[in-house]
């Protein structure tokens, strides 16, 4: 399996710029999470899908943050615009369905810096 | 709602000895998971280990094991023979079944030092 996969790693921008971040689940996951990570707040849960259904959005900051997921296999996290203050490191993970599977398989991060 | 409090920011061990991370959670959930996760410098997540809120039988994987009160909300992590490699930030994390299925609420984290 190739894990979750997230693009870019790394994105610098300045501010007022559109940052779009990109996460590939895991074929056969039907949950997707969106978290954010920093010093101050830690790890926060911002969005998660299940069957590409947005279940819990009370995570998102604010109207300049926006999550989709057209198909089982994609989804993206944009900010517009952007702020130095949305500096951090965004992790998508999937999930699949009841069993003995309910950890989460976390992608390698996208490290943002916003200037 | 879901709370998860690591008392201990770090902690420090040499090599070879053992070491105990604290967890302590709070859920409405009957039904609900627990995880420890690990963050090295390269900053990956991973799964060090699991336990059903339903059993009682405590969860080990080879070196490291829990320590899981459910009537005290308490899951906390040892290490047993610790190595250089377990250097890592250590989360604790609940995930509740019923009808926050999926959320997963995460500690503070506790930064683990392992000393030659």
């Amino acid at each position: 399996d190739a894990g979750v996969i997230q693009s870019p790693r790394h994105e610098v921008t300045e501010m007022g710029q559109e940052v779009t971040l990109r996460c590939k689940p895991i074929s056969g996951h039907d949950y997707l999470f969106w978290y954010r990570q920093t010093m101050m707040r830690g790890l926060e849960l911002l969005i998660y899908f299940n069957n590409n259904v947005p279940i819990d959005d009370s995570g998102m900051p604010e109207d300049r943050f926006s999550a989709k997921m057209p198909n089982a296999s994609f989804s993206t996290l944009k900010i517009q615009p952007s702020e130095p203050r949305d500096s951090a490191v965004y992790f998508c993970a999937s999930s699949p369905t009841g069993g003995r599977n309910y950890e989460q398989y976390f992608g390698p991060g996208t490290r943002l810096t916003v200037t | 709602a879901q709370t998860v409090t690591q008392s201990q920011p770090e902690m420090s061990v040499q090599e070879a000895e053992t070491v105990t991370l604290s967890c302590t959670y709070d859920t409405s959930e009957n039904n609900y998971y627990l995880f420890w996760y690990k963050q090295p410098p390269s900053r990956q997540m991973i799964l060090v280990i699991r336990q059903e809120a339903y059993k009682q039988q405590n969860a080990t994987e080879n070196r490291f094991s829990v320590n899981f009160q459910k009537a005290a909300k308490s899951f906390s992590l040892k290490i047993s023979d610790s190595q250089l490699g377990d250097t890592a930030m250590y989360f604790c994390a609940v995930r509740a079944g019923g009808t926050s299925y999926g959320k997963l609420t995460f500690g503070q984290g506790t930064i683990l030092t392992v000393h030659p």
